[in-house]
C-alpha cells in the first residue's frame, strides 16, 4: 500500500525565516502530488499542485518541489509570517485512480515572532 | 456559491444508534469524497463518488453506507455507531476535466462525532 511520511510532527521557526516541510512516499510513483493546509477545526485548504513531469511550482511565498528518484517533495514558504501557523499535509494521486489522494499525517507549523 | 457544506457541525451518538451524515455542494463537481480525520493523523478516504450513481469504497469503508442519487448530495450513513468511529469526517469534492483538471480538492468544515 502506498505510504507517506512527512518529516517531523512540528517545526518552529522564527518570523522572517523560510519553513521547509518534507513529504515522503513508498512504493507506486504518484501521478501528482498536491499540498494543503488545514487550521484548527477547519477542512484543508489547497495551495499548491506538481504533477510527475514538473520539477517546481512557485506561488506568491510558496514553492514546491519534486524529486521522482528520491521519492520526495519539498514545500518551502519564504518570509515565513505566523500567519503561516498552521498544520500543513502532503497528499499523492496514483496515475491509476486520478482524483483519489492519500494523505500524509501533516507537519504542524507554528512560526513566532 | 456556498461551495461544500455538511451537517451536522457536532453530534454525540450512543453506542448502536446510527445517523446519516449530510454533504452538499453547489459546484457542479462530478467527484465527491467522505474522509475520516483522527486526532494527529492524516485524512484516510472511507468512501467516494465519481458520479451520480457510481460510489466506491475507500481505505476504511467497514461500518459505513454511501449513496449519490444526485450530483450535489453524497451522504454518509453509519449503521450501529462504535467507539472507534470517533472521529472528524470531511466531505470534499472536485471537478475534473480529464488530464488537465488540477484534482484541487474543496473540503466542507467538517462533522466532529463522538460514540460513547
Amino acid at each position: 500500500s502506498q505510504k507517506i511520511e512527512q518529516n517531523s510532527e512540528a517545526l518552529n521557526i522564527q518570523e522572517g525565516k523560510t519553513a521547509t516541510l518534507t513529504c515522503n512516499y513508498t512504493n507506486y510513483s504518484p501521478a501528482y502530488l498536491q499540498w494543503y493546509r488545514q487550521d484548527p477545526g477547519r477542512g484543508p485548504v489547497f495551495l499548491l499542485l506538481i504533477r510527475e513531469n514538473e520539477k517546481e511550482k512557485r506561488k506568491e511565498r510558496l514553492k514546491v518541489t519534486f524529486d521522482t528518484t528520491l521519492k520526495q517533495s519539498l514545500f518551502h514558504i519564504t518570509a515565513s509570517q505566523p500567519a503561516d501557523s498552521a498544520t500543513y499535509l502532503c497528499a499523492l494521486a496514483r496515475g491509476s485512480t486520478l482524483g483519489r489522494l492519500y494523505f500524509g499525517r501533516g507537519t504542524q507549523l507554528t512560526v513566532w515572532p | 456559491n456556498a461551495g461544500v457544506t455538511q451537517t451536522p457541525k457536532f453530534r454525540i451518538l450512543k453506542i448502536g444508534q446510527s445517523m446519516t451524515l449530510q454533504c452538499t455542494q453547489d459546484m457542479n463537481h462530478n467527484y465527491m469524497y467522505w474522509y475520516r480525520q483522527d486526532p494527529g493523523m492524516g485524512l484516510k478516504l472511507i468512501y467516494y463518488s465519481v458520479g451520480a450513481g457510481i460510489t466506491d469504497k475507500g481505505e476504511v469503508p467497514n461500518g459505513y453506507n454511501v449513496s449519490r442519487s444526485t450530483t450535489e448530495d453524497f451522504p454518509l450513513r453509519l449503521e450501529l455507531a462504535a467507539p472507534s468511529q470517533t472521529s472528524v469526517y470531511f466531505c470534499a469534492s472536485v471537478k475534473t476535466h480529464g488530464g488537465a483538471s488540477s484534482y484541487e480538492q474543496y473540503f466542507g468544515p467538517g462533522t466532529r462525532l463522538t460514540v460513547t
